[in-house]
């Protein structure tokens, strides 16, 4: 059973930077048919995903245009995680944070969401 | 486009069928999936891709697309069904990106 169990700060000043962690168990970041997605949720936003990392031969990511140039999600192979760093928050980046592991259907024509970590609340606030 | 557009509030009286719907180009090419969400609990995953349902969500829960247009469709909605639903699929920029549509609350009368 594939269980993501996340960790972090609930509180970040306005500039600083968002670090959150989603540890992985019963599955492995190196998954070839996996992505390790973070997705955010707030009243005025609904459901925003990030940004993902994933491997195929090599760790790749790719990003939300909303968000673009102050996110990054590192893959930590060694502890079997990933992590999202949010950089220059403002109030707006006030949000439930979730991360999500997405699987590739078996007959290989899309991926979904399929596991999801339990949310943690970020206040971005001084 | 990278919209994927739901109705805001969908009402059903218990026992009957409601359609849930989801649009966007993106729809066109790729599948959606589609995640129940009730207050203060993360979302699950009810339907991905043509029709597949994950292990644990009742066979009342059925998903369908037809041009632009992906679908769930509840049968014999009950009262847990109350929740809201969200679309996802990927972004039609050519890039791998994923995307959200804005949400849809269910409410069973």
């Amino acid at each position: 059973q594939v269980q993501l169990q996340q960790s972090g700060p609930g509180l970040v000043k306005p500039s600083q930077t968002l670090s959150l962690t989603c540890a992985i168990s019963g599955d492995t970041i190196s998954n070839f048919n996996a992505g390790w997605n973070w997705i955010r949720q707030s009243p005025s936003r609904g459901l925003e995903w990030l940004g993902r990392t994933y491997y195929r031969s090599r760790s790749y990511d790719d990003y939300a245009v909303s968000v673009r140039g102050r996110i990054t999600i590192n893959p930590d192979t060694s502890k079997n995680q990933f992590s999202l760093h949010l950089n220059s928050v403002t109030p707006e980046d006030t949000a439930v944070y979730y991360c999500a592991r997405d699987l590739l259907d078996s007959s290989g024509s899309h991926y979904y969401m399929d596991v999801w970590g339990e949310g943690t609340t970020v206040t971005v606030s001084s | 486009s990278s919209e994927l557009t739901q109705d805001p509030a969908v009402s059903v009286a218990l026992g009957q069928t409601v359609r849930i719907t989801c649009q966007g180009d993106s729809l066109r090419r790729y599948y959606a999936s589609w995640y129940q969400q009730k207050p203060g609990q993360a979302p699950i995953l009810v339907i991905h891709g043509k029709n597949n349902r994950p292990s644990g969500i009742p066979d009342r829960f059925s998903g369908s697309s037809s041009g632009n247009t992906a679908s769930l469709t509840i049968s014999g909605v009950q009262a847990e069904d109350e929740a809201d639903y969200y679309c996802n699929s990927r972004d039609n920029s050519g890039h791998p990106l994923r995307v959200f549509g804005g949400g849809t609350k269910l409410t069973v009368l």
